[in-house]
């Protein structure tokens, strides 16, 4: 059974700081991982995927790592903004299905 | 523009009675999926189908059933609702682009067992 941990549960940073959120997972024999954001009472929205045999992947100020045999992905945003506000989730994918962590919920402060 | 939609948005149900919650793409995904998202316990799968005629049991599937009579629609039934079901329910779909299985989301369905 696939577990996921996320560190840390919570994140409160001033506008302007560079984020960094990390996920570890236990069966390394995954085929992809997503990153996900929720904002409170929402669903959630897909941020990034990275295929297992991809290291990194980029999206305008998000950058996501993977180190799968390690079992670690790291999410980096960089000059966080208030609207970056959300509680981010990190899911491996095994067999088409995700497994997913408690995330980490981030507050930007302006 | 293609989407994935759940409802009805919010539920209350009397326990012991039969609820389903639809699950509707127009995407043509094959892959369907049900979670609970819980405070403390983050989502976890219910039940997926890999296409139609196709079910399968996740982590937490005890009460809960689906069935898949066409590619577009996963509805989830709970059988005799109780208390401990109360939860917000995501749909999702996926199928391969490009080497990816990319999951996407509807927006959820809030359910109160009373």
């Amino acid at each position: 059974k696939q577990e996921v941990t996320q560190i840390p549960a919570a994140l409160s940073v001033p506008e302007g700081e560079n984020l960094v959120l990390n996920c570890s997972f236990t069966d390394s024999a995954i085929y992809n991982l997503q990153w996900f954001r929720q904002d409170p009472g929402k669903g959630l929205t897909s941020l990034l995927l990275i295929q297992s045999s991809q290291r990194e992947q980029t999206s305008g100020r998000l950058n996501a790592s993977l180190d799968k045999s390690s079992g670690r992905s790291t999410l980096y945003i960089a000059a966080s903004q208030p609207g970056d506000s959300a509680t981010y989730l990190c899911a491996p994918e095994n067999d088409y299905k995700l497994s997913f962590g408690a995330g980490t919920t981030v507050t930007v402060r302006a | 523009d293609a989407e994935i939609t759940q409802s009805p948005r919010h539920k209350i149900t009397e326990t012991g009675r039969q609820v389903t919650l639809a699950c509707h793409q127009t995407w043509n995904h094959n892959n369907m999926f049900w979670y609970r998202q819980d405070l403390g316990h983050g989502l976890r799968l219910i039940h997926y189908s890999y296409g139609v005629q196709d079910t399968n049991k996740g982590e937490v599937s005890d009460g809960y059933s689906v069935s898949r009579s066409n590619t577009e629609d996963l509805p989830l039934t709970l059988e005799s609702a109780a208390s401990s079901q109360t939860s917000v329910y995501f749909c999702a779909s996926s199928a391969e682009t490009r080497g990816r299985y990319e999951q996407y989301f509807g927006p959820g369905t809030r359910l109160t067992v009373t």
